[in-house]
């Protein structure tokens, strides 16, 4: 595709339940990333993977958090029985050198 | 610890030459980029520093001193539509490319 691509761009979750986001990297791109983003602060890194390897999950900030990408390509984050801390935005990104960021999903839980 | 500190914001008047300064912390260093990032959007890659000294981008210019573990992203000929966050990052390589951001400086530019 032209760029990264996630869905939904917007997910009102009640607090509890679990939900699912999506990442279409740019094709090609070996390596992916997600962060989340709270209002007003930069991107905090979550966890990265090469190719379908995790290779890195050290920001995941709790076992609620959970991120695979089976094929390689597309990569979902999931978070289980979501607290209102977890509100925020969700980045993901893709890079052959430099990160191209996609347009983000924005996490309310109420 | 890592560590990136970056002023939180700053304010200019358009067409003028602003200076934002980065100071890092980090266990390893493999590069350091600056994005801007516009209210409700994904940031957009700027720049790039990898060596000492300065990148020169059109209207962006960046500056690196590992030594100082310093960075400065300069914009010149200010324009209203460079009203954004301009968020540092260091990219660390303990075992795999890890990116650390700095929290963003917010950048008014006034008429």
């Amino acid at each position: 595709g032209a760029g990264v691509s996630q869905s939904p761009r917007y997910k009102v979750a009640k607090r509890g339940q679990d939900v699912a986001l999506r990442c279409d990297p740019i094709s090609g791109h070996v390596s992916l990333f997600w962060y989340q983003q709270a209002l007003g602060q930069g991107p905090e890194f979550l966890t990265y993977f090469q190719n379908e390897a995790q290779l890195d999950k050290s920001g995941l900030p709790s076992d609620r958090f959970f991120a695979e990408r089976p094929e390689g390509s597309v990569s979902t984050l999931k978070i289980q029985r979501t607290q209102q801390e977890d509100s925020a935005v969700y980045l993901c990104a893709s890079s052959l050198g430099e990160q191209f960021f996609g347009p983000g999903t924005r996490l309310t839980v109420l | 610890g890592q560590n990136i500190d970056q002023p939180t914001e700053m304010t200019a008047t358009e067409g003028a030459i602003v200076q934002i300064n980065c100071t890092y912390q980090t266990s390893g260093f493999n590069g350091l980029f600056w994005y801007q990032q516009h209210a409700g959007e994904a940031p957009t890659f700027l720049s790039y520093n990898v060596l000492d000294g300065l990148e020169e981008k059109g209207r962006f210019s960046s500056f690196l001193s590992r030594s100082k573990g310093y960075s400065y992203l300069l914009l010149k000929e200010l324009q209203m539509k460079d009203s954004a966050s301009y968020l540092c990052a260091v990219r660390a390589t303990s075992g795999t490319y890890k990116y650390i951001f700095g929290t963003g400086t917010r950048l008014k530019v006034l008429a």
